[in-house]
């Protein structure tokens, strides 16, 4: 099955400890991306990945680190986490050639102590 | 920077009723824009994608429009069902200088039986 999985589903963790969440893709494609949906804020782009050791910030990139080492994987880095990063945070992936829409992962539930 | 707009923020319908969802956008040289729908703490599922030379797509119950020349999309769901109560969001990829996927803050949806 075409899919974008992220994990954990549900992480609690204290302030300043590091942390990372994985996301995987199986459908080959060049283009992924992370989100964090806030209340009243919406969905927000933190960085995207246009292609393998390709990456670029998003909107409200400050706190978050990304790599992309590998086409179907692009790990998001908490190296400090903080409580303003509460949050819901999804992976999605594209083909690059624009016009083929978006998967988005089921979502990653982040609370910072 | 591309803004996208969903109004109403909130419906609410008896069960049979025709919806009719709106999204705008600011700029209008954009590749495609998709349909979501997000149940309460879930992910994102994707309902309908509309290329920018598409006038509109259709799928089941659901018709999207897009009229690309004034920034405006419209999400018809026929003969809505309780099951249909979530949040439906619109995003856009693409504008001038904006190789991402912008989201509306999305419509709540509540069918009532």
């Amino acid at each position: 099955e075409a899919q974008v999985t992220q994990n954990p589903r549900y992480l609690i963790t204290v302030t300043g400890k590091k942390l990372t969440v994985t996301c995987s893709q199986n459908m080959n494609h060049e283009y992924m991306s992370w989100y964090r949906q806030d209340p009243g804020l919406g969905l927000r782009q933190i960085y995207y990945s246009m292609n393998v050791e390709v990456t670029d910030k998003g909107d409200v990139p400050e706190g978050y680190k990304v790599s992309r080492k590998e086409k179907r994987n692009f790990p998001l880095i908490l190296e400090s986490p903080s409580p303003n990063q509460t949050s819901l945070y999804f992976c999605a992936s594209s083909f690059a050639t624009p016009g083929s829409g978006y998967t988005f992962g089921s979502g990653t539930r982040l609370t910072v102590v | 920077k591309q803004e996208v707009t969903q109004i109403p923020a909130a419906l609410s319908v008896p069960e049979g009723e025709n919806l009719v969802l709106n999204c705008s956008f600011t700029d209008s040289a954009i590749y495609n824009l998709q349909w979501f729908r997000q149940d309460p703490g879930k992910g994102l599922t994707s309902l309908l994608l509309i290329q920018s030379s598409q006038r509109e797509q259709t799928s089941g119950r659901l018709n999207a429009s897009l009229d690309k020349s004034s920034g405006r999309s419209t999400l018809y769901i026929a003969a809505s069902q309780p099951g249909d109560s979530a949040t439906y969001l619109c995003a856009v990829w693409g504008g001038s200088n904006d190789y991402k996927l912008s989201f509306g803050a999305g419509t709540t949806v509540t069918v009532r039986a």
